[in-house]
């Protein structure tokens, strides 16, 4: 069974730029979640779908970040305008249903300069 | 509100037994996950504990008390790939949906 795909790997970019990170979950995974992890802590959720619907967006700094699952398989996180502040680790992770357990992407790795 | 306490590091020697703990205040728990994370790589799956009491799997075993709101992670036979973070996470139910909060993670380090 494929695991949850990421990409890119790695970013490099200025501030007030812009990216965007592309997640495709397991097969069969209804629930998907991106996270942000800051170096040194855990993972904090910023969203989480199931199907194509939003669960939880409680955390997502709005005014900046973006996120869809418009097909509820694969999914984009986008930061626009990027802060030096989001230099941080994106995780994506999928599970069968919410509340099971969670399957990690290898994360994209954001370095905004 | 949400809190989930654990060491930031710990040290052990190889071959040694090291338990690492995890306390927790929820309004709505609903199970608690461990999770390894090699620096670089992303989470993986560990234990899984919904009911108090021990859980083991192979060298790692789990174990959980919900009045006490404690769970802790025992790693026997340490070897040296097991150097890594071990997050702990608590499944939280209190938004009418389940919800996993992680800890800032403890950080160990096995020597030989």
């Amino acid at each position: 069974e494929a695991g949850v795909a990421q990409s890119p790997r790695y970013k490099i970019i200025e501030k007030r730029q812009s990216v965007a990170f592309w997640c495709n979950p397991i097969s069969g995974h209804a629930t998907l979640y991106w996270y942000q992890q800051i170096l040194g802590q855990g993972p904090k959720l910023l969203i989480q779908f199931q199907n194509n619907g939003v669960v939880d967006d409680s955390q997502l700094p709005k005014d900046r970040f973006s996120a869809e699952r418009l097909k509820g398989v694969d999914s984009t996180l986008k930061i626009q305008p990027a802060k030096l502040e989001d230099s941080a680790v994106y995780l994506c992770a999928s599970s069968r249903g919410t509340g099971e357990t969670q399957y990690f992407g290898p994360g994209t790795r954001l370095l905004v300069l | 509100g949400q809190n989930i306490d654990q060491p930031t590091e710990m040290t052990a020697t190889e071959g040694a037994i090291v338990q690492i703990n995890c306390t927790y205040q929820t309004s709505g728990f609903n199970g608690l996950f461990w999770y390894q994370q090699h620096a670089g790589e992303a989470p993986t799956f560990l234990s899984y504990n919904v009911l108090d009491g021990l859980e083991e799997k192979g060298r790692f075993s789990s174990f959980l008390s919900r009045s006490k709101g404690y769970s802790y992670l025992l790693l026997k036979e340490l070897q040296m790939k097991d150097s890594a973070s071990y997050l702990c996470a608590v499944r939280d139910i209190s938004g009418g949906y389940n919800k996993l909060i992680f800890g800032a993670g403890t950080r160990l380090a096995v020597h030989p």
